[in-house]
């Protein structure tokens, strides 16, 4: 079965600081991993897929197949960017059980002034 | 935000009663979950649906049921509510592309 592993419950960084969020996955196929964000009390918000290799808010993410990770990175952290994170990984294309999404427990990004 | 809806937005009930929770979605897509969303565990998949009338079992649950009569609305019911179903419920769509999926805003549910 997948795993989808988030090391860090708690992350703290400076303002301007470079941030990494550490994502680990198992899983035997080839994955599709997202990053989600979720600011205080408010809903999940799909922050980046790595199939479109995008850059979402200044944040990047590099699947790594050999390391089966997925860190998200910023160079420069920003207090908005204080939120808690959450990688998830699916299955792939197909039926619809292949739809479904395996989340991590989640990295609580602080970012102080 | 998708058009996605959850009704109610915050709930107090007792142990041993029946609660539903409602998700509306206006996008018209075939795939629909109900998680949950606990402390040191994340988001945990509850039920889905992939399809009016098909819908199949998630990673917990146990004492949940729902169901999806229409396209736009996936019902989740707990048939006898108890402390340990206390937590935010959370709908999300997929939209089938990329295997991605959009979220409601969740319902904060507590079982005295």
């Amino acid at each position: 079965a997948q795993r989808v592993t988030q090391p860090e419950k708690l992350l703290s960084v400076f303002k301007g600081a470079p941030v990494e969020l550490k994502c680990n996955y198992s899983y035997s196929g080839s994955p599709e991993l997202f990053w989600y964000v979720q600011y205080s009390r408010q809903r999940l918000q799909l922050l980046l897929r790595h199939i479109s290799r995008e850059s979402i808010k200044g944040f990047t993410a590099d699947l790594n197949k050999g390391e089966t990770s997925f860190h998200l990175k910023k160079p420069f952290a920003q207090e908005e960017d204080s939120a808690m994170y959450y990688c998830a990984l699916s299955e792939g294309w197909g039926g619809g059980s292949n739809y479904k999404l395996t989340f991590g427990k989640g990295t609580l990004l602080t970012v102080n002034p | 935000d998708a058009g996605i809806t959850q009704s109610p937005r915050h709930k107090v009930t007792e142990t041993g009663t029946p609660v539903t929770l409602r998700c509306h979605q206006t996008e018209n897509h075939r795939y629909m979950y109900w998680y949950r969303q606990d402390p040191g565990h994340g988001l945990r998949l509850i039920h889905y649906s992939y399809g009016v009338k098909d819908t199949d079992k998630g990673e917990v649950s146990d004492g949940y049921s729902v169901s999806r009569s229409k396209t736009e609305d996936f019902l989740l019911t707990l048939e006898s509510a108890t402390s340990s179903q206390t937590s935010v419920y959370f709908c999300a769509i997929g939209t089938g592309v990329y295997n991605e999926q959009f979220f409601g805003p969740g319902t904060r549910l507590t079982v005295l």
